[in-house]
């Protein structure tokens, strides 16, 4: 099973700051994978698939990058809608499909 | 607009049984492959369980083979989840997730429901 590992676990930022969010993989799993926002009482939303491809609506403030085993998902000038979790998924080798344990992007 | 719409959750003893149902509407729900993925309280997302659009093809996380089977019903659009042998830390939020592309397995998931919840005590 492929462990996605996200780092920091909480990150404390003021709108309008760039954000910046990592996911490790325990083995190399290419470019498959993607992250999801999720905000609370809401289901998550894709945002980023294949690493680095933004999906349908996404605002271009949101950017994925990396390959392998190194993701990160950048958020480049924080908006007062973007406070939420994050969540990596991998879909590299499944089943199972597995998520990070994901990074609480909050408002410092 | 893609909705999806959760039911079936609720209260069930240790041992028990539940039946998920997740309704589809606005897409061609037969093209798609489709999930379930759980939240424990408080917790992350863990995926359950795959089933390819037709329904000929399911997968399953070791925590729930052999107690959980997947299955749809294409003709109502809708996708199921049984649930057997219930444990507590079956617990959770139980959301339904559509597959992105169509005729594909490619596992990202571009609209999911808000959820059923599923509570496993005595």
């Amino acid at each position: 099973e492929i462990v996605l590992t996200q780092s920091p676990a909480t990150l404390s930022l003021s709108p309008g700051e760039r954000a910046t969010l990592s996911c490790r993989a325990s083995q190399s799993i290419s470019s498959y994978l993607a992250w999801y926002q999720q905000k609370p009482g809401q289901a998550p939303r894709l945002l980023i698939y294949d690493a680095s491809n933004r999906a349908t609506g996404i605002p271009a403030r949101f950017s994925g990058s990396g390959s392998g085993t190194d993701f990160t998902l950048t958020i480049s000038s924080l908006e007062p809608e973007d406070f939420a979790v994050y969540y990596c998924q991998q879909r590299s080798i499944w089943p199972p499909l597995t998520f990070g344990g994901g990074t609480l992007v909050e408002i410092k | 607009e893609l909705q999806l719409l959760e039911s079936g959750g609720g209260l069930v003893q240790p041992g028990g049984s539940l039946r998920l149902s997740c309704a589809a509407s606005g897409f061609t729900f037969s093209n798609y492959g489709m999930s379930w993925v759980r939240q424990a309280p408080g917790k992350g997302l863990e995926w359950v369980s795959a089933i390819g659009g037709n329904g000929d093809s399911t997968y399953y996380a070791d925590s729930v083979k052999g107690r959980f089977i997947i299955s749809r019903d294409n003709s109502k659009n809708t996708l199921y989840l049984q649930m057997n042998s219930l444990r507590a830390e079956d617990t959770a939020l139980y959301h339904c997730a559509k597959v992105q592309e169509d005729s594909s397995w490619n596992m990202w998931f571009d609209c999911w429901g808000q959820g059923t919840l599923v509570t496993v005590s005595s």
